[in-house]
């Protein structure tokens, strides 16, 4: 079975663009979470979709969205991007994102802005 | 709002040995889960261990076994007999177990403990 897929696996982009990150979760998993990885701040959650609905979402500006396609690939944007933004995002995908269901994790797209 | 707090910036064994990783968490919840992933530097983050609260139990998987202390809200990890792919940053995580709303995906990281392994 094969696992999560990112996509790309790097990207650079300058400051005030927008980006678009790619998520695939396991076959049948429904449910898609993203988090951002920073030295600085550590692992943060952005957001979690289930159905093509988003049920929650972390404490990040609206810059940030997301969504969810009807064979349950995910993607997020970034808008207006900044220095800040420059992170490894990870996705991790789980059968109903149920608290029981262990989430399973992609490599990440690592994002550098200059 | 949960809180999960790593001492231990980085720790170090030698391999074979025996080497504990500390984590403590804050939260006025009474039914959570533990986890403990390990992130190897090909990034893709990896579940360890996983501990219900509700259970006494400590939870072990073959090599891997766990200190849970429910009053004291510590949960450390044991990684007896360490291999050189032990070599990781550890992450010891909190998940909610209050089914929707703000509980839906998210999980609490600690900042990571970045275990080396010496042969």
């Amino acid at each position: 079975k094969a696992g999560v897929t990112q996509t790309p696996r790097y990207l650079i982009k300058t400051r005030g663009q927008q980006v678009t990150l790619s998520c695939s979760p396991i076959s049948g998993h429904r449910s898609v979470s993203w988090y951002q990885q920073t030295p600085g701040q550590g692992l943060q959650f952005l957001f979690e979709y289930f159905s093509e609905t988003q049920r929650n979402k972390g404490n990040f500006p609206g810059r940030f969205s997301g969504r969810q396609f009807s064979n349950s690939r995910s993607e997020m944007n970034v808008s207006t991007l900044e220095l800040g933004d420059s992170a490894l995002y990870l996705c991790a995908s789980s059968l109903e994102g149920q608290v029981y269901q262990p989430q399973h994790f992609g490599d990440g797209t690592r994002l550098s802005i200059l | 709002a949960q809180t999960v707090t790593q001492s231990q910036p980085e720790m170090s064994v030698q391999e074979a040995e025996t080497v504990t990783l500390s984590c403590t968490y804050d939260t006025s919840e009474s039914d959570y889960y533990l986890f403990w992933y390990k992130q190897p530097p090909s990034r893709q983050m990896i579940l360890v261990i996983r501990q219900e609260a509700y259970k006494q139990q400590n939870a072990t998987e073959n090599r891997f076994s766990v200190n849970f202390q429910k009053a004291a809200k510590s949960f450390s990890l044991k990684i007896s007999d360490s291999q050189l792919g032990d070599a990781a940053m550890y992450f010891c995580v909190y998940r909610s177990a209050n089914a929707g709303g703000t509980s839906y995906g998210k999980l609490t990281f600690g900042q990571g403990t970045i275990l080396t392994v010496h042969p």
